[in-house]
């Protein structure tokens, strides 16, 4: 089965800078990779995905890097703000079903 | 208005218990799922229904029983409760196929005393 790796797991920075969260998935017939942000005691929502035949896609402060080659695929938020501060998941999945997520980034904005 | 949603919100049971959590959804969707996230916020599947017919369980005990009376609903109900049971149970729902967002509710927080 697809197995998805995510690092860090915690990851803090300050008030604009940039951030970068990074996965590794290893099933080769993954073809759809979302991020999720999961607020304190919130529920996971879609932020952003990115589907096998598109390389790069962005959406004001956050774009997603595809890497089919070498299964990896990343999220970039710029321009970080408190209320990026959350838990964001990657995940991998075939055809939009049964996702396998990553273990978890905690995103901690720094004023 | 609520696009997925599960109750109860909360679930306070002692051991040994047999308790069910219902989800619903509005979106018209073929294809819902049961997660479970643990104390480390670890997100993992435990099944998935499309059109009433159950697709995938993972290595979960048999004391986890889905039922899915139609499309539209997604129930779990858990025999003998276990301390290690205890984490918040998401349901969600996508359209089988497609490269498309699953839409989460608002979890359901199961404490095991």
């Amino acid at each position: 089965g697809e197995n998805v790796e995510q690092h860090p797991s915690t990851l803090s920075v300050q008030e604009g800078d940039s951030a970068v969260i990074k996965c590794t998935y290893s099933d080769s017939a993954s073809n759809y990779f979302p991020w999720y942000k999961q607020e304190l005691g919130k529920r996971p929502q879609l932020i952003i995905d990115i589907r096998s035949n598109v390389g790069e896609k962005k959406d004001q402060r956050i774009a997603v890097t595809l890497n089919k080659t070498a299964k990896h695929f990343s999220l970039h938020i710029t321009e970080t703000q408190p209320e990026d501060s959350a838990v964001y998941f990657c995940a991998a999945g075939l055809g939009g079903n049964k996702l396998t997520f990553g273990t978890g980034t905690q995103l901690k904005v720094e004023l | 208005d609520t696009a997925v949603s599960q109750t109860p919100k909360y679930l306070v049971t002692q051991m040994g218990n047999d308790k069910s959590i219902k989800c619903e959804q509005n979106l018209g969707h073929d294809t819902m799922y049961w997660y479970k996230q643990d104390s480390k916020k670890f997100l993992k599947i435990m099944f998935s229904y499309n059109n009433k017919e159950l697709i995938i369980n993972e290595t979960v005990p048999n004391r986890f029983s889905p039922k899915s009376p139609d499309k539209a609903h997604l129930n779990l109900h858990i025999n003998s409760l276990e301390l290690g049971d205890s984490a918040v149970y998401f349901c969600a729902s996508s359209q089988w196929g497609r490269n498309t967002e699953a839409f989460f509710g608002q979890g359901t927080r199961l404490t095991v005393v």
